[in-house]
């Protein structure tokens, strides 16, 4: 079974600041989707943004990236200018390839919680 | 431009009390899914659902009850209610390729 890992609990920032997000997991398969989403204190889940594994380019949407490292199943967000409105919880999330006969439940991580400094 | 509706946003049950929470999606998903999320804590899977007329359980089903006779439709019912259903519920939806889009919550008080 697929397993998502986020070892930093907390994270801090300043504002106008950057900072990276981890995560890892584990998997045996080829074809996969990862994703990044933040709960804010209103507690609404909001897709920050997915990679396909397939893709060997790096997503981005706006100030936020990742750096996808399939070999070493690395998946870290990079917040960059961060701002007051970035400060969540953050998850980290594993989905197989439906396609490839693989479950179409995600597997989350346990949550970054991230605090933004003015 | 809905995406996931899900109703009531608050809902206070006494114990023994039943409901079912409301979950609708307008983005043709097949796939829909509800979670919980306990305070402090990140989601569980309570059931799922592939298509209209197929369920599953989740990690967490017991206590809980599901029906899909629509694409757009996944309500979730609580019978009994007990004081360890209080959480936050969180319906899901998502097509063979995509992310899941969740509706805003719907937050439960069992006393």
């Amino acid at each position: 079974a697929q397993t998502v890992t986020q070892s930093q609990p907390e994270m801090s920032v300043q504002e106008a600041e950057t900072v990276t997000l981890s995560c890892t997991y584990d998997t045996s398969e080829s074809d996969y989707y990862l994703f990044w989403y933040k709960q804010p204190p209103s507690r609404q889940m909001i897709l920050v943004i997915r990679q396909e594994a397939y893709k060997q380019q790096n997503a981005t949407e706006n100030r936020f990236s990742v750096n996808f490292q399939k070999a070493a199943k690395s998946f870290s967000l990079k917040i960059s200018d961060s701002q007051l409105g970035d400060a969540a919880m953050y998850f980290c999330a594993y989905r197989s390839d439906i396609t490839q006969g693989g479950s179409e439940k995600l597997v989350f991580g346990k949550g970054t919680k991230l605090t933004v400094n003015p | 431009n809905a995406g996931v509706t899900q109703t009531p946003k608050f809902r206070i049950l006494k114990i023994g009390q039943s409901m079912t929470l409301q979950c609708a999606q307008d983005m043709n998903h097949n796939y829909m899914y509800w979670y919980r999320q306990d305070p402090g804590m990140g989601l569980k899977l309570i059931y799922y659902s592939v298509g209209a007329g197929i369920t599953d359980k989740g990690e967490v089903p017991n206590g809980y009850n599901v029906s899909r006779s629509t694409t757009e439709d996944f309500p979730l019912r609580l019978e009994l209610a007990a004081p360890s259903q209080t959480s936050v519920y969180f319906c899901a939806s998502s097509n063979f390729v995509g992310a899941q889009y969740f509706g805003a919550g719907t937050r439960l008080s069992v006393l």
